[in-house]
């Protein structure tokens, strides 16, 4: 089955220590994605890459940083630069072919900063 | 400003009595809206894709139409298990390529 999958489902920081969450997909798509969630807000985007070594920043990316290095995988590092980082990520990626298209999730991972 | 407003943010419903969700927008330039199921602890699934005003899209119970500033999914005879959160976003071209906006949601309850 084609999907995403992001690894740990449940993540816990120490104050000062970076942290990476893993997002790897299957669905041969260009586009991958990090969004934020916090209780009472929309999804908010951290960063985005639309091909192999590329990436831009989103509406949030400070105390984050990415990699793509592979068309499969796209790890978020949250750094100790972040002073806020307890939310639940999602990452998500679309095709970039012809026309517009929606984006798919991954399960998510939730972060908790001790 | 907010481009994806969600209304009403919940939701209660007795099992049987249908509904409607709202999702206006005021980006311009929608190339697309899209709405999603939100269950608690998980991310999001993809329900529906609307291009253009006028269009139309079901789902067993769900239906969703979109106008040019606002979208609406209507929920028929909604049974407990559509109980979710449920996502619209909208993707518009920017001065800096294709971006996409989402709504808050619409906390959704379905009682027995």
């Amino acid at each position: 089955d084609g999907g995403i999958t992001q690894s740990p489902k449940y993540l816990f920081r120490k104050e000062g220590q970076n942290v990476t969450l893993s997002c790897e997909q299957n669905l041969n798509h260009d586009a991958m994605y990090w969004y934020r969630q916090d209780p009472g807000q929309g999804l908010r985007l951290i960063y985005y890459s639309q091909i192999v070594n590329d990436f831009q920043k989103g509406d949030i990316a400070e105390g984050y940083s990415v990699s793509r290095e592979k068309k499969e995988s796209f790890p978020l590092t949250v750094t100790s630069a972040q002073k806020n980082p307890t939310a639940f990520y999602l990452c998500a990626s679309r095709t970039t072919g012809t026309g517009y298209h929606e984006q798919f999730f991954g399960p998510g991972t939730r972060l908790t900063v001790l | 400003e907010d481009q994806v407003t969600q209304s009403p943010e919940a939701l209660r419903l007795q099992e049987g009595e249908s509904s409607s969700l709202n999702c206006s927008y005021t980006v311009s330039g929608l190339r697309g809206l899209f709405w999603y199921r939100q269950d608690p602890g998980k991310g999001p699934e993809f329900l529906f894709t609307l291009y253009s005003a006028g269009e139309e899209k079901e789902k067993e119970r769900l239906k969703a139409t979109l106008t040019k500033k606002e979208s609406f999914l209507h929920i028929t005879a909604p049974k407990p298990e559509d109980s979710a959160t449920y996502l619209c976003a909208v993707q518009f071209i920017a001065n800096t390529g294709n971006q996409f906006y989402f709504g808050t949601g619409t906390s959704l309850t379905v009682i027995p």
